[in-house]
């Protein structure tokens, strides 16, 4: 599997808006980028997904490069309920691995 | 329904126990997995079932035995553990290879959290 690199950990104050990087230099041209986060005591939950265009749902905005070797997942306002660890994940388009590497510790302060 | 939904929530078993864990879904799902978490670690992929055949096992040892019997069934069979297997094991699942879009979410469960004394 590809790999990603997160800072291991970030903070944000409440109602402002949180930039979390993720860097994939050895990206293939299959891999699909996938956020998920984990809230505490909680299982892991998909956030958003993209391939080369920059996403938008009601959770998150992903940005993606140009060149796909790095990518930013855009929290709009966060707010104490998005203090987890997010976690940055590639996934190829016919492979069923879903592998968790790290991810950032995401703090929110009041 | 887009849940999973896994049981039992907390399990404390011995070492000479045998017990099970059990996972379900009802969102007609093909591809099913188990992880293992550890405290402050990433989940841990165990195996991953596909179209109810078991399709990755990442060299876990054999007294962590899968089984589907069905395709909204997933358990985890537990037999002989150590202490130091206690962990979060989670379920999680996803639309099968074969199922159009090759590229979706899982979703995962809230896990059982198991105590080996």
């Amino acid at each position: 599997d590809a790999k990603t690199t997160q800072p291991n950990s970030m903070e944000s104050n409440e109602e402002e808006p949180v930039h979390l990087p993720c860097n994939h230099s050895t990206i293939s041209g299959t891999d699909y980028i996938h956020w998920y986060r984990q809230l505490p005591s909680q299982g892991p939950e998909y956030v958003i997904h993209g391939l080369t265009s920059n996403v938008n749902n009601r959770m998150a905005s992903l940005a993606i490069a140009e060149d796909r070797k790095s990518s930013t997942l855009i929290l709009h306002r966060a707010t104490l309920r998005d203090a987890a660890v997010y976690y940055c994940i590639l996934r190829s388009g016919g492979y069923q691995k879903v592998t968790f590497g790290i991810g950032t510790k995401l703090q929110v302060i009041p | 329904d887009t849940e999973v939904t896994q049981t039992p929530k907390h399990l404390v078993m011995g070492m000479t126990n045998k017990k099970s864990l059990k996972c379900e879904q009802h969102m007609g799902h093909r591809a099913m997995y188990w992880y293992k978490q550890k405290a402050k670690k990433p989940p841990e992929l165990m195996f991953v079932y596909s179209y109810e055949k078991l399709s990755i096992n990442e060299s876990v040892p054999s007294r962590f035995s899968p089984e589907c019997p069905n395709s909204s069934l997933l358990n985890l069979h537990l037999h002989a553990l150590q202490p130091e297997d206690s962990a979060l094991y989670l379920c999680a699942s996803s639309l099968g290879t074969y199922q159009g879009r090759m590229n979706t979410e899982a979703f995962f469960g809230q896990g059982t959290r198991l105590t080996v004394v």
